[in-house]
């Protein structure tokens, strides 16, 4: 069974100030994972992927993760907080070799960006 | 217009009572899902249809029901509501050729039991 795991279900940081949000994450098979986010009163957009390959993803709005799997890790940063970032964020693995193609989440970690 | 709807987007109903979520889709893909979303837990998979003649349970799927009935259109009842099941429930796709794993979500349904 797979399992994610979101260190921190609220994190605060300053404009301008380094975005990490934490994911562990475990499976028996090469996992395929991603960050969606989520703005307020809207469903989830997907921020980047990782499948294959490159194990630093690069994303949408200036975000990007690494894929450590000696760590089971794939954090998701962004140098330089904005405003508009302020939203929920969310860690995911799909086991796309399994039936069904299923996503199991994590928590989530809503980020909350002080002027 | 969105690629995949959710109505109503609210709903207050009361205990005991049949209620519908209805997902449509206009993006082509095969397969379709129904998540629940509590605060603290992410989002838990409630069912999953890889066509219109394959329906699957996912990990909670207790208390739910759904119907698939077109390729665009997945749909998800309560059969008798219960306060428990207040959550904000989304609908979700993905294409089945493509298999990447990502999924496309609706806006999401809003649902209070009272």
């Amino acid at each position: 069974a797979q399992s994610v795991t979101q260190l921190g279900s609220h994190v605060s940081v300053s404009e301008g100030a380094l975005v990490l949000l934490r994911c562990n994450y475990s499976s028996s098979v090469p996992p395929y994972l991603f960050w969606y986010v989520q703005y307020p009163n809207q469903g989830l957009q997907l921020l980047l992927k990782y499948t294959t390959g490159a194990t630093l993803v690069k994303g949408i709005n200036g975000f990007e993760a690494e894929f450590k799997k000696s760590e089971t890790s794939f954090h998701l940063t962004k140098p330089s907080a904005h405003m508009s970032d302020a939203a929920e964020y969310f860690c995911a693995v799909s086991d796309v070799k399994a039936a069904g193609n299923k996503l199991t989440f994590g928590g989530g970690t809503r980020v909350l960006v002080k002027p | 217009d969105a690629d995949v709807t959710q109505t109503p987007r609210n709903r207050i109903t009361k205990t005991g009572k049949r209620i519908m979520l209805e997902c449509s889709q206009t993006k082509g893909h095969d397969r379709m899902y129904w998540y629940r979303q509590d605060p603290g837990l992410g989002l838990r998979l409630i069912y999953y249809s890889f066509d219109v003649k394959d329906i699957n349970k996912g990990e909670i799927s207790d208390g739910y029901s759904v119907s698939r009935q077109a390729q665009a259109k997945f749909s998800l009842s309560l059969e008798s509501a219960i306060p428990n099941q207040t959550a904000l429930y989304f609908c979700a796709t993905s294409d089945l050729d493509r298999d990447t794993g990502e999924q496309y979500f609706g806006p999401g349904t809003r649902l209070t039991v009272t």
